[in-house]
């Protein structure tokens, strides 16, 4: 069964940059049928998506988000991370990493990791 | 403000059926049959429901169905059951600039 587990500091202060990491187990990462995304929903709202990578390190990012994300892969560690820099209390969120179904008629996310809150403040 | 516009709420009887709606642009659920649902119960992941309008993946109740007219996709769950109490999330893929867009959510509560 593949599991997907978000890690990183759960307090970032404004303006400084949130890293997350998310490690794969039970698949490979460098499956040629799957992407790797981030997804994020702050209290008690919806979902938005971040942006997503491909093994071979190829990107997609929110136009929303773009000049603030970089998303990168360790495929020799199965885990792929997440920056986001220049944060603000916005930024304040559940951040999920899922597997991102993504190619010629597919785009969903299939498998989800617990989430990881993530608090912007001072 | 989401891409995709959803009801805040939608609730119904048990037995009953239900039906989210999921409305869009010509530019992601009327272009691609690329919508998909996902349900969320209170602190936890969502969990995918429905994926390239009306697919389901292995495990997921055959009570749920989704399909699309135009712009809009809708969700129905049919025999509705307490367990089916959760916020629903609809998803279209929006072309190779946007890329991605998720819906506000749709609070269903089971009377």
């Amino acid at each position: 069964q593949l599991q997907l587990q978000e890690s990183g500091p759960g307090l970032v202060k404004p303006s400084e940059t949130l890293s997350l990491t998310c490690t794969v187990s039970g698949g490979s990462i460098s499956s040629s049928n799957y992407h790797w995304g981030w997804i994020r929903q702050p209290p008690g709202k919806g979902l938005e998506w971040i942006g997503s990578i491909y093994y071979s390190g190829s990107t997609y990012y929110n136009p929303s988000l773009k000049s603030r994300v970089t998303i990168s892969v360790d495929t020799s560690k199965s885990q792929f991370s997440l920056k986001l820099s220049s944060v603000t209390a916005a930024d304040t969120a559940l951040y999920y990493c899922a597997r991102h179904r993504w190619g010629i008629q597919l785009y969903h996310f299939d498998y989800w990791g617990q989430g990881t809150l993530v608090t912007v403040s001072s | 403000q989401s891409a995709l516009t959803q009801p805040a709420s939608v609730s119904g009887s048990p037995g009953q059926s239900i039906t989210i709606s999921c409305t869009g642009t010509s530019s992601d659920v009327g272009s691609y049959n690329l919508v998909s649902w996902y349900q969320q119960h209170p602190g936890k992941a969502p969990t995918l429901m429905i994926y390239e309008v009306s697919k389901r993946p292995s495990g997921v109740s055959n009570r749920f169905s989704g399909s699309k007219s135009g712009n809009t996709a809708s969700l129905t769950i049919s025999g509705l059951q307490a367990e089916d109490e959760a916020d629903y999330y609809c998803c279209s893929y929006a072309g190779s600039t946007t890329f991605g867009v998720f819906g506000g959510g749709t609070k269903v509560t089971v009377l």
